[in-house]
């Protein structure tokens, strides 16, 4: 079965850091661009970073540039969010999303179950 | 950045009935547009791929169309598992972005 199972959120003072986790299972992981998405509490969604299957490739929404690094372990199946600098702003569920093959990745055919980033003081 | 529009915000229709969403991007998105489906406390589940591809696991009245800068989903009659929040989302260039949503309930 595929599966995408993200860890690593919490509480957060503003200005800290956070590093999240997305296990990989059930596909040939190294092959696929991925992704994170976030939605804030009771709103839409917004797409965070994206990142090539062999990580030569990056890229990041305006809103979190400079701050968050994406990355990937192809050997451990493990997809990375480094998050530093936390606004209170970036308090939301932060999903992994699997994209395609190719790069850019197109449409995002599995989806983690998330992980809440709380930014409070 | 493109900027995904989505209409109406909030949808009421009957079981049984047709039920029509709109997205709208700010610039041509070719066929490059995702529907995806919401439900209360679980992940969003792709639906609909390059404009009017339906995903697996989603039944046949789901359907998808339009290119350019306008797209409709369609879902022609509406079953109980089907009230949810629906999204738009172009990849065509970054970075990738999502419409509002359509808050799709049972009237």
């Amino acid at each position: 079965e595929v599966q995408l199972l993200e860890s690593g959120g919490g509480l957060v003072q503003p200005g800290g850091s956070l590093r999240l986790s997305c296990a990989a299972s059930g596909f040939t992981f190294s092959s696929y661009a991925m992704n994170w998405v976030r939605q804030a509490p009771g709103k839409g969604l917004e797409w965070v970073s994206g990142i090539s299957s062999g990580g030569g490739s990056t890229n990041y929404a305006d809103s979190v540039k400079g701050r968050f690094t994406i990355s990937r372990d192809n050997s451990k199946n493990t997809l990375y969010l480094q998050m530093n600098s936390l606004r209170v702003e970036d308090t939301a569920i932060y999903y992994c999303a699997k994209g395609g093959k190719r790069w850019p990745p197109g449409a995002f055919d599995i989806w983690g179950q998330g992980t809440m980033v709380t930014v409070s003081s | 950045e493109i900027v995904m529009t989505q209409s109406p915000a909030t949808l009421s229709v009957s079981p049984g009935e047709r039920a029509t969403l709109s997205c709208w991007a700010s610039q041509s998105v070719s066929s490059n547009l995702a529907w995806y489906q919401q439900k209360p406390g679980q992940a969003p589940r792709l639906l609909i791929y390059d404009a009017s591809t339906r995903a697996t696991g989603f039944p046949a009245r789901f359907s998808g169309s339009g290119s350019g800068t306008d797209f409709t989903l369609t879902i022609s009659s509406l079953q109980s598992e089907d009230f949810a929040v629906y999204y738009c989302q172009q990849f065509n260039k970054w970075p990738y972005t999502f419409g509002q949503g359509t808050h799709l309930e049972i009237k």
